[in-house]
């Protein structure tokens, strides 16, 4: 079936660096999407892309999709410490017959030491 | 805060038992997703309904199975329980097929 492959795994970071993480897959997406995850909550979406190429930020973060539509990265700029969780790519493949459905790359868990 | 409900929050049981986990979308919003996150297999989808019809199924086992009411809550019934099925559960909305936005889970636990 479809995979993401989100990295990197983990990253652990010293306030006010920039962050950048990645998923790739060898299958093509309609949409991608960014979430954030803190312990025990549900995901909250932070950005949402549309169409190959396209580039959003929403403050300090910044997120593409790739023109292969195969790919995405989320930049975070200047980190602080309320950064900290996990972030997870989302893709939505092509409609037919799969609805709405995503599929999720494994995480990146971002730590910020102040 | 999504906009997006689910009770409830914990759920203790036993193996074999049947629990009902329920979610309550957004206002306007006609798509409820429901995914599973554990942590050897991640966030995984398992069932899509819009607007009261099953739209997409994912890796939902056959114990499972799902319903959207006419006021477009929904719920996700699990039976014959197993250890394995211990997870977060979570319900998302949409308007349609476009951005989802996930609720805050159940976390089952099953003894």
């Amino acid at each position: 079936g479809q995979q993401l492959n989100q990295s990197p795994q983990s990253m652990f970071i010293q306030e006010g660096e920039d962050v950048s993480m990645n998923c790739t897959s060898s299958s093509i997406f309609n949409t991608w999407l960014w979430y954030k995850q803190d312990p025990g909550e549900g995901p909250v979406l932070l950005i949402a892309l549309y169409k190959a190429g396209e580039l959003t930020s929403n403050g300090r973060l910044t997120a593409q999709f790739g023109i292969t539509r195969k790919d995405s990265f989320l930049n975070i700029s200047a980190s602080i410490p309320s950064d900290v969780g996990i972030y997870f790519c989302a893709g939505r493949p092509p409609l037919y017959n799969q609805g709405g459905k995503l599929i999720f790359g494994q995480g990146t868990e971002l730590s910020v030491k102040p | 805060d999504s906009g997006v409900t689910q009770t409830p929050k914990h759920l203790i049981t036993a193996t074999g038992q049947r629990v009902t986990l329920r979610c309550s979308p957004r206002s306007g919003d006609l798509s409820v997703y429901w995914y599973q996150q554990s942590l050897d297999q991640g966030l995984q989808f398992l069932i899509q309904y819009y607007n009261g019809e099953e739209r997409a199924k994912g890796n939902i086992l056959e114990r499972f199975s799902a319903q959207q009411f006419p006021d477009l809550h929904s719920e996700l019934n699990l039976s014959s329980l197993e250890l394995g099925d211990s997870a977060l559960y979570f319900c998302a909305s949409s308007v349609s097929t476009d951005t989802q936005y996930f609720g805050p889970g159940t976390r089952l636990t099953v003894l």
